[in-house]
């Protein structure tokens, strides 16, 4: 059982390039999030999805966009990469939300914008 | 709205003295509390959580924590440490009514001492 997996590990952007983190998830949970960690910062949530074709935005969804067309897949899109998205990524699902089920958590996605 | 403080940043103790990691929230509701764990370059994992059944809530690898509502506090501790036990530790809130979103602490990175 694999969880949650998350493409790429690292990736080093330049200014106004654009990519997509993959998450995809084994474990058919409803809820999928994104966050992001930046030092001394802890966790900030950057888009949610409920469900297949529903998503909203979290505290911090300025430079993102995400798509969720199946119950696995939860990609974040960075259209204009700038250096304030410098941080590490996390994708995380629940079977019910995360006040009621745990969430598990990908390894992370480290990326660098210069 | 609600929120965590994590009152030490970094918390630093010998192999097999006990563990005290500080939490304090505020919640407008009756919040679900919950402590996550995060050893170098992985993911987040759930180490217990506190949703208004018993005050004590006991959890994997012998951490414990106590919700204390007169001192809005969930303090995590455990009585002997072990090296494995050196990581970043998360304290957690959210609304007990809205499930969707988690609230996150800054974190407080444990070191253990031979």
């Amino acid at each position: 059982n694999a969880g949650v997996t998350q493409t790429p590990k690292f990736r080093i952007l330049k200014i106004g390039q654009s990519m997509t983190l993959q998450c995809t998830q084994d474990m058919n949970h409803n809820y999928m999030y994104w966050y992001r960690q930046d030092p001394g910062m802890g966790l900030k949530l950057i888009y949610y999805s409920v469900g297949a074709g529903i998503t909203d935005k979290g505290e911090v969804p300025n430079g993102y966009n995400v798509s969720r067309s199946t119950t696995e897949d939860f990609p974040l899109r960075l259209e204009l990469a700038a250096p304030s998205q410098t941080s590490v990524y996390f994708c995380a699902s629940s079977e019910l939300g995360q006040g009621s089920s745990e969430a598990f958590f990908g390894q992370g996605t480290r990326l660098t914008v210069v | 709205a609600q929120s965590v403080t994590q009152l030490d940043s970094h918390v630093s103790v010998s192999e097999g003295t006990p563990v005290l990691l500080r939490c304090n929230y505020s919640s407008s509701y009756s919040p679900s509390l919950f402590w996550y764990v995060q050893h170098p370059n992985k993911g987040l994992q759930l180490l217990l959580k506190y949703t208004s059944a018993a005050t004590l809530v006991k959890g994997i690898n012998g951490f414990e924590a106590e919700f204390k509502k007169s001192e809005t506090s969930f303090h995590l501790t455990k009585p002997s440490a072990h090296m494995s036990d050196a990581a970043e530790y998360f304290c957690v809130v959210t609304r007990s009514y809205n499930t969707d979103k988690l609230i996150f602490g800054t974190g407080t990175r444990l070191q253990v001492f031979p």
